[in-house]
């Protein structure tokens, strides 16, 4: 059971570049996010998936687009990619909404650096 | 929008101290208050939540306060241990559940 994993570990592009970072879960679990991570500002949602074939616009999602084809899967794409995106990306998974039963767990991160 | 804001943004304390981070958030529907340790390099994990019907939880050296009127919360950390030493955020989420919104993270330092 390896819980959430995330490839890459670490990429840096060039201004422009796209991209595609990939999440993974094994826990059976419905709902997934993204977010990311920059000095002082805590973590701010991307976007998030309620199931299989559903996305949704979280809190930062302009430059950003998801998807979720498989359950056990979550993809964050960024089509040209700017400086201000350079951040630490992390993905997570939970049960059921955050207010209910579970809680959520996220993965390693993914640190993208854009020059 | 729903904010949360957290403080202090550093703490150090001595080995054996107790620390307490606090968390005041905006929006009144928020009834679900997860806090989270983060290790230099890592990935957040929970250590404790609280959910709006409960006013205290505990667990071990770890407890939580919540008051819903006046929309704070609290973390205490009693006998602290240098490896306490992390980033810890607080966060809040709404009934709808989707949105949690997270402080922007105290930094704890436990001294030996």
């Amino acid at each position: 059971n390896a819980g959430v994993t995330q490839t890459p570990k670490f990429r840096v592009l060039k201004t422009g570049q796209s991209m595609t970072l990939l999440c993974a879960q094994d826990m059976n679990h419905e709902y997934m996010y993204w977010y990311r991570q920059d000095p002082g500002m805590g973590l701010r949602l991307i976007h998030y998936s309620v199931g299989e074939g559903t996305t949704a616009k979280g809190e930062v999602p302009d430059g950003y687009n998801v998807s979720r084809l498989k359950k056990q899967n979550f993809l964050l794409g960024l089509e040209s990619a700017a400086p201000s995106q350079t951040s630490v990306y992390f993905c997570a998974s939970s049960w059921a909404r955050p207010s209910g039963t579970d809680t959520q767990y996220f993965g390693p991160g993914t640190r993208l650096t854009v020059l | 929008g729903e904010n949360v804001e957290q403080h202090p943004s550093t703490l150090s304390v001595q080995e054996g101290d107790s620390a307490v981070i606090k968390c005041t958030y905006s929006d009144s529907a928020s009834n679900y208050f997860p806090w989270y340790k983060q290790e230099l390099g890592k990935r957040p994990q929970l250590i404790i939540d609280i959910r709006s019907n409960v006013g205290e939880k505990k667990d071990q050296r770890i407890a939580v306060t919540l008051n819903k009127t006046a929309k704070h919360f609290s973390l205490h950390i009693t006998e602290t241990q240098p490896e306490d030493s992390a980033v810890y955020f607080c966060a809040a989420a709404d009934t709808g559940g989707f949105k949690t919104i997270f402080g922007a993270g105290t930094r704890l330092f436990v001294k030996a």
